[in-house]
């Protein structure tokens, strides 16, 4: 089945680690998407990419880097991670200006 | 820079009963408009979609929502709530390849 796959589902991770969030998708969408899903707070954009080799900061970016080295593949690290990071993020691509697909999202605690 | 503002954070219905919630968006150009449901614990699923035309679109599970671009509204409606109904929805606008939500409504079904 066409989609996005998040990788890890879920992740414990101490403060100070470096963490990669996995985001693959299948469906040749020329843009992709990372957002943190705050209670209250909504679906807040982190990071973008309209195409593969360029992305772009979004509503929140500090503390977290991307990069799009070809279609499919667009990873989000958390160099140093800190308690605040503690969140659900989600994967997504378009062709814009579509439909956004998500993933399923992946649950990050920092401790 | 686009935003987008759902007023209520939570809304109570009684199965049957009708159903509308509020978004407000801001943005300089056309937009381009979706709303989006969320279960506990899932992903995102698009309901329906404004991009030009007809100012009321259908969208699935019985959903529409009516595009009024005199009060930068975007309001989705539903004639008669049913309890699978309850979840947390999302209202977004897409400008210059990127996607902005608002904080969501949680919709709550009494029996």
């Amino acid at each position: 089945i066409a989609g996005i796959t998040q990788a890890p589902t879920s992740q414990i991770l101490a403060a100070g680690r470096r963490m990669t969030l996995r985001c693959t998708q299948d469906m040749r969408h020329n843009a992709m998407y990372w957002y943190r899903q705050d209670l209250g707070l909504g679906l807040r954009l982190i990071h973008y990419s309209n195409t593969a080799g360029t992305t772009g900061k979004g509503e929140v970016p500090d503390g977290y880097s991307v990069s799009r080295a070809n279609t499919d593949d667009f990873p989000l690290t958390l160099a140093s991670a800190v308690p605040s990071q503690t969140s659900v993020y989600f994967c997504a691509s378009s062709d814009p200006p579509g439909e956004l697909f998500f993933g399923e999202g992946s649950r990050l605690t920092v401790l | 820079a686009q935003s987008v503002t759902q007023p209520d954070i939570h809304i109570t219905v009684s199965e049957g009963a009708s159903l509308e919630l509020r978004c407000n968006y801001s943005y300089g150009a056309t937009p381009y408009l979706f709303w989006y449901v969320q279960s506990p614990g899932q992903g995102l699923q698009l309901l329906l979609k404004y991009f030009s035309g007809d100012t009321l679109v259908q969208g699935i599970k019985g959903f529409e929502a009516e595009f009024k671009r005199s009060q930068s509204s975007f309001n989705l409606r539903k004639p008669s709530v049913h309890w699978s109904d309850a979840a947390e929805y999302f209202c977004a606008v897409e400008g210059t390849y990127k996607y902005i939500f608002g904080t969501g409504t949680r919709l709550k079904v009494l029996a």
